[in-house]
């Protein structure tokens, strides 16, 4: 069965910091990724989108990027953090237009 | 450009009673459309799609191209239906993915 992991579960960074959060899939191959940022009362964000290894749409331009070096592993970053970038992170997979999947979040918390 | 919107932000209802979320979208061409739900400390998951034309939970979710809605409904709530609902739309290949707000429902005993 397909499973979906990220990483970390939280993180607390000071501004101006670097950031690198994980997403990794299991169980599938060649799937679409997706990062999302998730705020109350905002619903989700999509931020990031990929169809393929180096393949990156952005949809919100902003301080953060995001990277596919292998086909199952996305990356979302940023060379220095604000405090706007606090948030809570949610990476997803799908097969084309299908149903997405959604990893367990991280939460961001920049001082 | 494509969009959703989700006119409420909370919904109260009380435990039997029917609920509607309404969710109105704007897309060129023909999107797949969808409802995500997710429940208290839990991982935010498909609830359902139009395309299945499926009731889950009992819910069901009736596409209307005319007036681009897609309202979720379910004619007895429950307490357990208590959960943050989110509707979305896609391109056929998965690209243009837009989630609305999202509506609070929270169902009352």
């Amino acid at each position: 069965s397909q499973t979906i992991h990220q990483w970390p579960a939280t993180l607390v960074q000071p501004v101006g910091s670097p950031l690198s959060l994980e997403c990794t899939v299991e169980g599938t191959s060649n799937p679409n990724l997706y990062w999302y940022r998730q705020a109350a009362g905002r619903g989700l964000q999509l931020l990031f989108y990929s169809v393929g290894i180096g393949q990156i749409s952005s949809e919100v331009p902003q301080n953060l990027s995001a990277s596919r070096p292998q086909d199952r592993q996305f990356i979302l970053s940023s060379k220095k953090l604000l405090l706007s970038d606090s948030g809570f992170y949610l990476c997803a997979w799908s097969h084309g237009g299908d149903e997405q999947y959604f990893g367990p979040g991280t939460r961001l918390t920049v001082t | 450009a494509q969009r959703v919107t989700q006119p409420e932000k909370l919904l109260s209802v009380f435990k039997g009673a029917p609920v509607e979320l309404k969710c109105n979208y704007s897309y060129s061409g023909s999107p797949e459309l969808f409802w995500y739900v997710q429940y208290s400390r839990q991982r935010l998951q498909l609830l359902l799609r139009h395309i299945s034309r499926e009731s889950i939970k009992g819910f069901t979710a009736d596409l209307n191209k005319g007036e681009t809605s897609f309202h979720l409904k379910k004619p007895f709530a429950q307490e357990e239906d208590s959960a943050m609902y989110y509707c979305a739309l896609s391109g056929p290949y998965g690209q243009n993915f837009v989630f609305g707000p999202g509506t609070r429902l929270s169902v009352l005993p």
